[in-house]
């Protein structure tokens, strides 16, 4: 079974703190993703990698940056947290599946709470 | 740009059949891509169609594409309380890199009833 962990469930920390998300999986996938949900809005993408040391910018980078020194792990970092960061923080990597289906497997989510 | 749509909430009896709607707008979407959140988890693929499919039947779960109308709907049927989740649609589109990116509705919030 895929395996996506995120380094905390829950996280308080407060308003210009330097924040670190960590996210690791051990399926060997090129491409991990990290996300933001808050309720009405769905899953917004931050950002995305599809390799190591490569970054992509999502719908929402702004405050956030992110590093991928190794392929099974991509880290969200938020420089100075701001409490409109508080939300709940998801990681993704992704394989193609059967007949060229495209799947993405999730993380259980960080739930950030910046005061 | 793209924008997947779907209603908020929904409520249903147990037993019933809950049919949860989607609109999206990149009709160059190969596959399109139906998600489940249960309480405190992360999302859990549930069952995906290709484009060139206008139904695809998965036990209690039956998807259905409309592609004219840029339209999606997951049918459960015989909804049971553990059915009682957060569902997204979502479409796909490809990487320059390689890979796909996936864009998420606003999530659908099923509750169902006794």
């Amino acid at each position: 079974d895929v395996k996506v962990t995120q380094s905390s469930r829950y996280l308080v920390k407060r308003t210009g703190e330097k924040v670190f998300l960590e996210c690791v999986q051990d399926m060997d996938h090129e491409n991990m993703f990290w996300y933001r949900q808050d309720p009405g809005l769905g899953l917004r993408l931050i950002y995305f990698s599809y390799d190591v040391k490569m970054k992509e910018k999502g719908d929402i980078p702004e405050g956030y940056s992110v590093s991928r020194e190794k392929k099974e792990r991509f880290s969200l970092i938020l420089e100075s947290a701001s409490t409109n960061q508080t939300s709940m923080y998801l990681c993704a990597s992704s394989s193609y599946g059967p007949l060229g289906s495209y799947e993405q497997y999730f993380g259980p989510g960080t739930r950030l709470t910046v005061t | 740009g793209e924008d997947v749509e779907q209603s908020l909430f929904l409520s249903v009896r147990e037993g019933d059949s809950s049919v949860i709607n989607c609109t999206y707008t990149d009709s160059s979407s190969t596959y399109l891509y139906w998600y489940k959140q249960e309480p405190g988890a992360g999302l859990q693929l549930l069952t995906y169609i290709f484009s060139n499919m206008d139904m695809k039947q998965d036990q209690r779960l039956t998807v259905l594409l409309n592609k004219k109308d840029k339209h999606l709907s997951l049918r459960i049927a015989d909804t049971q309380t553990g059915d009682s989740a957060i569902y997204f649609c979502a479409e796909s589109m490809g990487l320059t890199g390689g890979g796909n990116k996936l864009t998420f509705g606003t999530g659908t919030q099923l509750k169902v009833e006794l």
